[in-house]
């Protein structure tokens, strides 16, 4: 079973900053990744995913991942933070269920904080 | 718009009162799953169905049922609800995510057990 692993239950940057989230995966063989935000007292957001296609994937409100298989890390990245970012982000990787059917499991989130 | 709806937001009940969750999708997917987000824990899948009449249990089934009689919709049930289910519950929706499609979620439901 697969098991993805965030590092860094908090992290903090100032405005204009580099915001750098990890993300370490478990499996040997390339899964399809994605990366979820989710804003205060809101749902989640699809930010961006790796389907095994190019391995830089771009998202939504500037953010992207590198997926790098010799690393399994899928790490999400924006080069200039805004106050709008701070939110908690979770990194998920698809499985399989016990009957075959699939599911995604998720990292136990990174709350970003942006500081002025 | 591609819509997963919740219903109730939010609500406090009391020890072994029976409650539903519902969750409806507009997308005609084949895939609904339930999830339960608990602090330092991420999300966890609770129940999933491969379509109608076919469900099966997640990660973390214990005081949990659901139902898959429709395709658009998918409860869950709470028969006796316990404090430790006090949780935020997601609804998710997908055409199958293994071929990389988007899982949709729903915006949550609090739920509170006193």
């Amino acid at each position: 079973a697969q098991s993805v692993t965030q590092l860094g239950s908090h992290v903090s940057v100032s405005e204009g900053a580099l915001v750098l989230l990890r993300c370490n995966y478990s499996s040997s063989v390339p899964p399809y990744l994605f990366w979820y935000v989710q804003y205060p007292n809101q749902g989640l957001q699809l930010l961006l995913k790796y389907t095994s296609a190019a391995t830089l994937v771009k998202g939504i409100n500037g953010f992207e991942a590198e997926f790098k298989k010799s690393e399994t890390s899928f790490h999400l990245t924006k080069p200039s933070a805004h106050m709008s970012d701070a939110a908690e982000y979770f990194c998920a990787v698809s499985d399989l269920n016990q009957g075959g059917s699939e599911k995604l499991v998720f990292g136990k989130g990174t709350k970003l904080t942006v500081n002025p | 718009e591609a819509q997963v709806t919740q219903n109730p937001r939010y609500l406090i009940t009391v020890t072994g009162k029976k409650l539903t969750v519902t969750c409806s999708q507009n997308m005609n997917h084949e895939y609904m799953s339930w999830y339960r987000q608990d602090p330092g824990l991420g999300l966890r899948q609770i129940y999933y169905s491969m379509n109608v009449e076919v469900t099966d249990k997640g990660d973390v089934p214990e005081g949990y049922k659901v139902s898959r009689k429709e395709k658009r919709n998918f409860p869950l049930i709470l028969e006796s609800p316990s404090p430790n289910q006090t949780s935020l519950y997601f609804c998710a929706s997908s055409a199958g995510i293994l071929s990389g499609n988007t899982i949709y979620f729903g915006e949550g439901s609090w739920l509170t057990v006193v």
